[in-house]
């Protein structure tokens, strides 16, 4: 079975453009999420999930931050307008919500602001 | 809420030596607890989880990690680290109740000398 996927695994823009992460989540997984990876800060929600329905979004750092689940299998993180302090690696995870906790997580998606 | 500390951010050890690194966790309630491995360049491998039953549990390549509810621990050890085992480690908590996403200790890095 393939695991969770994310594209693109790396992104480089300039300040002040959209930026758009894509995650297909394992199929039957009901809970979906977005987590951010810096060495300052480590490994940070920002938004879950369940059911494609948001349930917890008080990670997400600011308006320029949204997320959407339109189906089952497929979630966008956009940032608009994109900043230099918005650099990270992004994780998408899923998990299956009967099963026993463990998040499978994507390979990331490297973001470089310029 | 719940939290994680992790003691040390940098583990050196020699191969074949014992690895320890250190997980203290907070919860008001049972809580599951979870080691995942990061190589470089990608994304959180679990490595292995409590969630109820038996303290001491068994994960993959040789590590283990017992649960300790009186001393709110949940150390991860090896007997003989290996030159594959450098990499960085995250500790992790969530519970049953509520929120469903982990929570994350801020990582501790291993490296392994010849």
């Amino acid at each position: 079975d393939a695991g969770v996927i994310q594209s693109p695994r790396h992104e480089v823009t300039e300040m002040g453009q959209e930026v758009t992460l894509r995650c297909k989540p394992i199929s039957g997984h009901d809970y979906l999420f977005w987590y951010r990876q810096t060495m300052m800060r480590g490994l940070e929600l920002l938004i879950y999930f369940n059911n494609n329905v948001p349930i917890d979004d008080s990670g997400m750092p600011e308006d320029r931050f949204s997320a959407k689940m339109p189906n089952a299998s497929f979630s966008t993180l956009k940032i608009q307008p994109s900043e230099p302090r918005d650099s990270a690696v992004y994780f998408c995870a899923s998990l299956r919500g009967g099963g026993t906790g463990e998040l499978f997580f994507g390979e990331g998606s490297r973001l470089t602001v310029l | 809420a719940q939290s994680v500390t992790q003691l040390g951010s940098h583990v050196s050890v020699s191969e074949g030596a014992l690895v320890l690194l250190r997980c203290n966790y907070s919860s008001s309630v049972p809580p599951y607890l979870f080691w995942y491995v990061q190589y470089p360049n990608q994304g959180l491998q679990l490595l292995l989880k409590y969630t109820t039953g038996a303290t001491l549990v068994k994960g993959i390549n040789g590590f283990e990690a017992e649960f300790k509810k009186s001393e709110t621990s949940f150390h991860l050890t090896k007997p003989s680290a290996h030159m594959s085992d450098a990499a960085e480690y995250f500790c992790a908590v969530t519970t049953y109740t509520g929120r469903r996403a982990l929570t994350f200790g801020s990582g501790t890095r291993l490296q392994v000398q010849p």
